[in-house]
């Protein structure tokens, strides 16, 4: 069965700190893997993709990596800020005969305190 | 430039009640979905319409239904709403299907009694 794990559920970190976000799968056959970020009240915004070949991709203060055959994915956020708390979902997309297919995880919900 | 608007943003609801929750995108975008989000779990999808005119069920679609008569509007349908029909309703949509980078709707809140 397709899944998307993420962990932890929720995590509260201080201004300034760093943190990680993880995101396991079992999806078959894979085709990329998205984070998105969910500010309360709004819908998913995409953060970065990540193929098959990729390890690491960056988008500002966010790392995302990945490796495909532990099939885990992070999350690397740098020097936190208070609009950084948000919930950020992992999306893995399956390609079974050529339709893309999202399975969505559960999300983290991520509280920066000052 | 609005991207895709929801409406309403929220609404309660009597249950056995038909409501149409309304999504409009000006991208042009080919694909569009509807998906459901509670507590806990991740984003499922209802139904989705790969190009205007055709519509498909996701892993969720029963009391749904959907139609795409044009490009930009993608209503969804409860004919008779249930409580387990309580959620936020979010409609997306992508370039293409298939193409995986979904743009969503800022989400509509429904309560149903």
């Amino acid at each position: 069965k397709n899944q998307v794990e993420q962990s932890p559920q929720s995590l509260i970190i201080l201004e300034g700190k760093n943190c990680t976000l993880q995101c396991n799968y079992t999806v078959s056959p894979f085709s990329n893997l998205r984070w998105y970020k969910q500010d309360t009240g709004r819908g998913p915004v995409s953060l970065t993709i990540m193929t098959f070949s990729e390890n690491t991709k960056s988008n500002g203060r966010y790392t995302a990596t990945l490796d495909a055959d532990t099939k885990q994915s992070s999350l690397h956020i740098t020097a936190s800020q208070l609009s950084d708390s948000a919930s950020y979902i992992c999306v893995v997309s399956a390609n079974p005969g050529g339709y893309n297919k999202l399975i969505f995880g559960a999300g983290t919900r991520l509280a920066v305190h000052p | 430039i609005a991207g895709i608007t929801q409406a309403p943003t929220s609404q309660i609801l009597a249950a056995g009640r038909r409501m149409t929750l309304r999504c409009t995108q000006d991208m042009r975008h080919n694909a569009m979905y509807w998906y459901r989000q509670d507590l806990g779990l991740g984003l499922r999808l209802i139904h989705y319409s790969n190009t205007a005119g055709t519509t498909g069920k996701g892993e969720v679609p029963d009391g749904y239904s959907v139609s795409r008569a044009n490009t930009d509007d993608f209503p969804l349908t409860l004919a008779s709403a249930v409580p387990s029909q309580t959620s936020v309703y979010f409609c997306a949509s992508s370039v293409q299907a298939g193409t995986n980078e979904q743009f969503f709707g800022p989400g509509t809140r429904l309560t149903v009694l």
